[in-house]
């Protein structure tokens, strides 16, 4: 099935450290969504993006909708150990299914 | 208040075997969605209950069938089980069905094909 082209597949950073991750696709989309999941866990909804060009905070999370709506980004600022996890971006066109990327791990070194 | 709750948590089966997962979703929750995980990968769409009826399905093959009771509740059949059916399968609930940005997921199903 299709899947959204997300980058780095993983990465190691420091605590303290910013991080950016992006995620491609070949369609446009109408919302771009972000999560992340824990282990043993389902993904947990970060954060929603509804207008091209639209930039959205939650806490040290911001993300932005790409103004060609196939692409989207996830900054985190001064990560911490829970920051440790897998993020996914998902897209839809709002009548269809989502559509996730394979994840980026992000890993934390205290 | 519950959220998504799933059942079993983990369980393995054999090749040809059928299986069946269930699902509760979160209170207020009318619309159930399945997705399967591969290890390393994103979830993949399997198909959307609502009004107890499927109301659109991913690129799965006809062995994947599901239910949706009056009380919402779901269930994801799979028969003659392939090696490559083994993932994590997740529930994710929502109220209505174009409401995918507000879905819940539960933790998943761990399913293991031998």
């Amino acid at each position: 099935g299709q899947q959204l082209n997300q980058s780095p597949q993983s990465m190691f950073i420091q605590e303290g450290e910013d991080v950016s991750m992006n995620c491609t696709s070949s369609s446009i989309f109408n919302t771009w969504l972000w999560y992340k999941q824990d282990p043993g866990e389902g993904p947990v909804l970060l954060i929603a993006l509804y207008k091209a060009g639209e930039l959205t905070s939650n806490g040290r999370l911001t993300a932005q909708f790409g103004t060609t709506r196939k692409d989207s980004f996830l900054n985190i600022s001064a990560s911490i150990p829970s920051d440790v996890g897998i993020y996914f971006c998902a897209g839809t066109t709002g009548n269809t299914p989502l559509v996730f990327g394979k994840g980026t791990r992000l890993s934390v070194i205290a | 208040d519950a959220g998504v709750t799933q059942s079993p948590t983990h369980l393995i089966k054999t090749r040809g075997q059928q299986v069946t997962l269930r699902c509760s979703p979160k209170s207020g929750h009318d619309t159930v969605s399945w997705y399967q995980q591969a290890l390393g990968q994103g979830p993949q769409f399997i198909f959307q209950y609502y009004e107890e009826e499927e109301r659109q399905r991913g690129n799965f093959p006809d062995r994947f069938s599901g239910h949706q009771f009056p009380n919402y509740s779901s269930e994801l059949n799979v028969n003659a089980l392939l090696l490559g059916d083994s993932a994590l399968y997740l529930c994710a609930s929502s109220f209505g069905v174009g409401s995918v940005d507000t879905q819940y997921f539960g933790p998943g199903t761990r399913l293991t094909v031998l």
